[in-house]
């Protein structure tokens, strides 16, 4: 399978910049999408083929990256988006990172 | 508006199975695709597998086979999940969510499962 590491946790300040990363064990092409999940809630989906805005999500998150290296933008970061942070790859199964939990201080 | 309802918490014993379903609305259920999924509380979501509703077509991940099995009924747009041979280690959160390109744009609540005697 292919495994998706992210860093365990990161701690900004409303109003910075905020970059989540996450690294494939192979190259996943762009089948990488990204999913925000607040306490006691189902995850939602924020980014598709590693990119592409999901409908009615704040344009103030971004997704970029391909083969084995993604990021997910959060510019700028504002109190609502502690929640922690998946990334999945639809290359082969479907795999996800073990999450980043993004605090807002 | 998408909609997917499941059912509520289950405590059952060890050896024993559980049905969970997933009620979907607002959109056009007999030609979409929907995943499983387990999360243990303060751990990562695994994929457990996904049906495809036009014709019952199943694929599974797996670490799941021999105990989820994936079902659906049109007629009333719902999913559902058997879970066999429970043990401890199947207490968790299971959800569904519409699969529309191997990735899940809506999901539902989530059901917990606990297992205990």
């Amino acid at each position: 399978d292919t495994v998706l590491t992210q860093s365990p946790a990161l701690a900004v300040s409303p109003g910075e910049r905020v970059t989540i990363s996450c690294r494939a064990s192979e190259s996943v092409s762009t089948l990488m999408h990204w999913y925000q999940q607040k306490p006691g809630q189902q995850p939602t989906l924020l980014i598709y083929l590693a990119s592409n805005l999901e409908s009615g999500v704040p344009a103030r998150f971004s997704g970029s990256g391909s083969g084995t290296d993604f990021t997910l933008t959060i510019d700028p970061v504002e109190a609502d988006d502690t929640a922690t942070y998946y990334c999945q790859q639809s290359w082969n199964e479907l795999t996800f990172g073990s999450g980043t939990k993004l605090e807002i201080k | 508006q998408v909609k997917l309802q499941q059912s509520g918490a289950e405590l059952v014993k060890p050896g024993a199975s559980v049905k969970l379903s997933c009620k979907t609305s607002g959109y056009t259920f007999s030609t979409s695709y929907m995943s499983w999924f387990k999360q243990i509380p303060g751990q990562s979501i695994e994929w457990i597998g996904m049906i495809y509703a036009g014709d019952g077509g199943t694929g599974y991940n797996q670490k799941f086979k021999g105990k989820a099995t994936l079902t659906v009924d049109t007629s009333s747009s719902t999913a559902y999940m058997d879970l066999s041979s429970l043990t401890t280690e199947d207490s968790a959160v299971y959800f569904c969510a519409r699969t529309p390109n191997w990735y899940f744009d809506f999901w539902g609540p989530g059901t917990m499962v606990t297992v205990s005697s």
